[in-house]
């Protein structure tokens, strides 16, 4: 299973919105419902901010929503913070190999 | 409130095998739903997916590393052990133990261990 696709890199300024893109296939992203994404700060363990696509845990802000189209699955952050500026990954499950799980290979988002 | 810790050797040689446990509280993995994965991050790297097992005994393995990969739970003690064989300088990374989310459609590992650093070298 090849790991999903993101971006290196995002960048955007304080009070704006960025989204994330997460790309993959008809056998992960394109499969259900089947997206979860995660914000790691630096030294830290992930967090997840998203699952199933577009569901918040609580106590996750409602400035982060996900949403997808076919086989990319995206993530928006509104209002960006200082705070924001973390690595933030995307996460399938993969029918290709008997519901295993695959990442993609992260987007270093910078607040300027 | 779920916890869960990594605990294992932190220096190991090549070609030997890397035994780690993760020790959790706040869930029990003989519910319905839970589940425990391994996920590691080399250096300034991507995160990695290894394992999951989940409370009905179902195990999965990241295809490219299953023949060196064997993760099993006991439930009185509150453990999953993942053991890799034939250990290689490139496994060389943070090891998360994860809870996954009852009931989910993604992998939506909701709590996270520390994570422990497992160097590999002679």
């Amino acid at each position: 299973q090849s790991a999903l696709t993101q971006p290196a890199s995002v960048s955007g300024s304080p009070g704006q919105s960025i989204t994330f893109s997460c790309t993959g296939t008809s056998s992960d992203v394109g499969d259900y419902n089947s997206v979860s994404w995660f914000q790691q700060h630096p030294g830290k363990a992930p967090k997840l901010l998203i699952y199933d696509v577009s569901n918040r845990p609580s106590g996750v802000s409602n400035r982060f929503s996900g949403s997808k189209s076919g086989n990319t699955a995206s993530l928006t952050i509104s209002g960006l913070q200082a705070e924001d500026e973390a690595d933030y990954y995307c996460s399938s499950y993969s029918s290709s190999s008997v519901r295993g799980v695959v990442f993609g290979g992260g987007t270093r988002l910078t607040v300027l | 409130q779920i916890t869960l810790k990594e605990s294992g050797p932190t220096l190991v040689k090549p070609t030997q095998t890397l035994t780690l446990t993760c020790t959790f509280s706040g869930f029990s993995l003989n519910t319905s739903g839970v589940g425990v994965g391994w996920i590691r991050q080399p250096p300034g790297k991507a995160l990695e997916w290894l394992a999951l097992i989940y409370w009905d005994d179902d195990e999965r393995y990241s295809p490219s590393l299953k023949s060196r990969l064997t993760i099993t739970k006991d439930t009185s003690k509150n453990q999953v052990v993942l053991t890799m064989t034939n250990i290689d300088p490139v496994d060389t990374a943070t090891y998360y133990c994860a809870h996954r989310r009852r009931y989910c459609s993604s992998p939506a590992f909701d709590c996270w261990g520390q994570g422990t650093l497992v160097t590999v070298s002679s």
